[in-house]
């Protein structure tokens, strides 16, 4: 079945520093999704990519989108404390299904 | 607040007991999902109700029953867990088009089987 590896699975960086987190799939994707979960909380949903090479930026976050639809990634440019949290991707398969990768967890030292 | 409700936060029921995880949303939307997230693992799909007919069922044990009256109610039955069965069971909601769509994640419910 349709696999979507994640990495990496834990990074600690200082504050200030970038972050990114690479997602795989081991089959193409309708899109890709990515969510963010604090510590304690749920996932709640960040972005949503379609094309082929698609990039996508939300202030510090840089998202983007494998030519092949089969990888994505995040970048975080210097982070902060509050991008805390575990983030995952998930890639779009058949139906209503969506895989999710294992998530990385960031944590930021201030 | 996503508008999608989970009831009860938490729960500590042993392996003999019967109880039931509820969730309601209130965005108007025809697919509903239950997740599992155990600890370092990736969240598993359990079940989908898409206009209220159950389309997916990912081999999960008859411990686990899904129940979904109407589009914004869903509810999950449990009976004679195991310990490995404690984990945050999310319930998500979408609007079901042709291919994934965004899903919105309730706060979720932590079970703990003793």
């Amino acid at each position: 079945g349709q696999q979507v590896m994640q990495i990496p699975q834990y990074q600690h960086v200082q504050e200030g520093e970038d972050f990114t987190t690479y997602c795989n799939s081991s089959t193409t994707l309708s899109n890709i999704q990515w969510y963010k979960q604090r510590p304690g909380g749920h996932p709640v949903f960040l972005i949503q990519l379609v094309k082929s090479g698609e990039v996508k930026k939300q202030k510090r976050l840089t998202f983007q989108f494998g030519e092949a639809k089969k990888n994505s990634s995040l970048h975080i440019t210097a982070t902060q404390t509050t991008d805390v949290g575990t983030y995952f991707c998930a890639g779009g398969g058949y139906g209503n299904k969506l895989v999710f990768g294992a998530g990385t967890i960031l944590r930021v030292k201030s | 607040e996503t508008g999608v409700t989970q009831t009860p936060r938490h729960l500590v029921m042993g392996m003999t007991n019967k109880k039931s995880l509820k969730c309601e949303q209130h965005l108007g939307h025809n697919a509903m999902y239950w997740y599992k997230q155990s600890a370092k693992k990736p969240l598993e799909l359990m079940f989908v109700y898409s206009l209220e007919e159950r389309v997916e069922n990912n081999s999960v044990p008859s411990r686990f029953s899904p129940e979904c009256p109407n589009s914004s109610h869903l509810f999950l039955h449990l009976h004679t867990l195991q310990p490995e069965d404690s984990a945050l069971y999310l319930c998500a909601s979408s609007q079901a088009r042709r291919g994934p769509d965004t899903q919105y994640f309730g706060p979720g419910t932590r079970l703990t089987v003793l």
